[in-house]
């Protein structure tokens, strides 16, 4: 089975450009979260998606939005880049959620200059 | 709300050496817990899991871990460390109802030295 896909690996944006990452979840799974690891402030909880719907968020702005297709695979759209959103953000899959076990993807490396 | 403490921010031990990696979780009921490794631009890798039954719970790489509900610890062990085992660790408590929301502690870097 394949593992949790992450595109792109690395990415490099200018202050109030906007990107998106894409993740494709292990085949089978219907829930993918999103979540922001940076030095100072660790990993931290985006959101979550299950079966094309958000469950689940955390407290990020506006700026900061998800989606799921029907095949599961999700995408992260982050508008008007700041310098601090600079992070490797990760993606999660799992069957359910609801605790049961996530796989992690080997992340997005975004820099924003 | 759920919560998780890692209060080592940074450990070194010898090869060869035993390991404990402290975890403490805050969670209104019964948690899942996790422990995860990352090596240095990588993803998560899951180490081990509780979800109910023996508390002493055995991972892969040799470690192992111990939930104690009395003292709302989730505490990583291994015998014997190998140079390999370098990484940072994260404890992650989930919420058991019904969505994926799995909130991690800041990390424990260990580095081994010869």
């Amino acid at each position: 089975k394949a593992g949790v896909t992450q595109t792109p690996r690395y990415l490099i944006k200018t202050r109030g450009q906007q990107v998106t990452l894409s993740c494709s979840p292990i085949s089978g799974h219907r829930s993918v979260s999103w979540y922001q690891q940076t030095p100072g402030q660790g990993l931290q909880f985006l959101f979550e998606y299950f079966s094309e719907t958000q469950r689940n968020k955390g407290n990020f702005p506006g700026r900061f939005s998800g989606r799921q297709f029907s095949n599961s695979r999700s995408e992260m759209n982050v508008s008007t880049l700041e310098l601090g959103d600079s992070a490797l953000y990760l993606c999660a899959s799992s069957e359910t959620g609801g605790g049961t076990e996530a796989f992690f993807g080997q992340g997005t490396r975004l820099t924003v200059v | 709300a759920q919560s998780v403490t890692q209060p080592d921010i940074h450990i070194t031990v010898s090869e060869g050496a035993s390991l404990e990696l402290r975890c403490n979780y805050s969670y209104g009921a019964t948690p899942y817990l996790f422990w995860y490794v990352q090596s240095p631009g990588q993803g998560l890798q899951l180490l081990l899991k509780y979800f109910s039954g023996d508390t002493l719970v055995q991972g892969i790489k040799g470690f192992e871990a111990e939930f104690k509900r009395s003292q709302s610890s989730f505490n990583l062990r291994k015998p014997s460390v190998h140079w390999s085992d370098a990484a940072e660790y994260f404890c992650a408590v989930g919420y058991s109802g019904g969505y994926q929301k799995v909130t991690f502690g800041t990390g424990t870097k260990l580095q081994v030295i010869p």
